[in-house]
């Protein structure tokens, strides 16, 4: 089983729409969990943390389920500028590196 | 205040030859981390570094790779007698000290090797 795991994509959707990236982590000793965002070509930018009761930013909405070993991430009324890569971040503890996701890619379109 | 400085942008390089990559990670920041990205792949993770020595390099492969992170100067990624299955884009990645901001990284723009 792989370390993190994220929907396949592309996810092919219409402005405004609402989607929703679902992701599970194998490590359940995993401290800190973050969602980037990665344009093409380009190096990946931190987007949110995610917190275990859940955290909103704008239209973007984090959540964590522990139990599960699950994250999702849900992006309201979405904009042309949000098509990218999603990259489902998750660390263990103490100093261990960040285990990235291959990703999931959103294409919104006009 | 500049971000993560990667050079160079984009290298190439024939097989056999030495490729050196360097990063200076944003000011203040005293971890760095290389990454490698195959075309379609995810980030891989290869080493972590702070000023002077190497942290974690449970991702480098054991022969012709090797990094390093001087007290002065930026880290350099230096992989020997390339192959073509080398060529990816290589990510270098900052992050502060402080526990709370560990995992937050801050990625330069990335070095795209070529092996011909």
């Amino acid at each position: 089983r792989k370390e993190v795991e994220q929907d396949p994509g592309p996810f092919n959707v219409p402005e405004g729409a609402t989607v929703a990236f679902n992701c599970t982590y194998s490590n359940s000793a995993s401290q800190s969990f973050f969602w980037y965002r990665q344009d093409c070509r380009k190096e990946p930018k931190l987007l949110m943390s995610v917190y275990s009761s859940g955290n909103e930013d704008g239209r973007f909405t984090a959540q964590l389920n522990r139990a599960s070993q699950y994250i999702s991430l849900l992006i309201r009324d979405s904009k042309l500028s949000d098509s990218a890569t999603y990259l489902c971040v998750v660390r263990g503890s103490g100093n261990t590196p960040l285990v990235f996701g291959k990703g999931t890619r959103l294409s919104v379109i006009a | 205040n500049a971000g993560v400085m990667q050079n160079p942008r984009h290298l190439v390089r024939r097989r056999g030859q030495e490729a050196r990559l360097r990063c200076s990670p944003m000011k203040g920041h005293s971890h760095v981390y290389w990454y490698r990205q195959l075309p379609e792949e995810g980030l891989k993770f290869m080493v972590y570094l702070q000023k002077e020595n190497i942290i974690d390099e449970s991702g480098m492969p054991k022969e012709r790779f090797s990094a390093e992170f001087p007290k002065e100067g930026p880290s350099i990624l230096r992989i020997q007698q390339v192959v073509r299955g080398d060529s990816a884009a290589y990510f270098c990645a900052s992050s502060r000290q402080r526990q709370g901001d560990i995992g937050k990284l801050f990625f330069g723009s990335g070095t795209q090797l070529s092996v011909l």
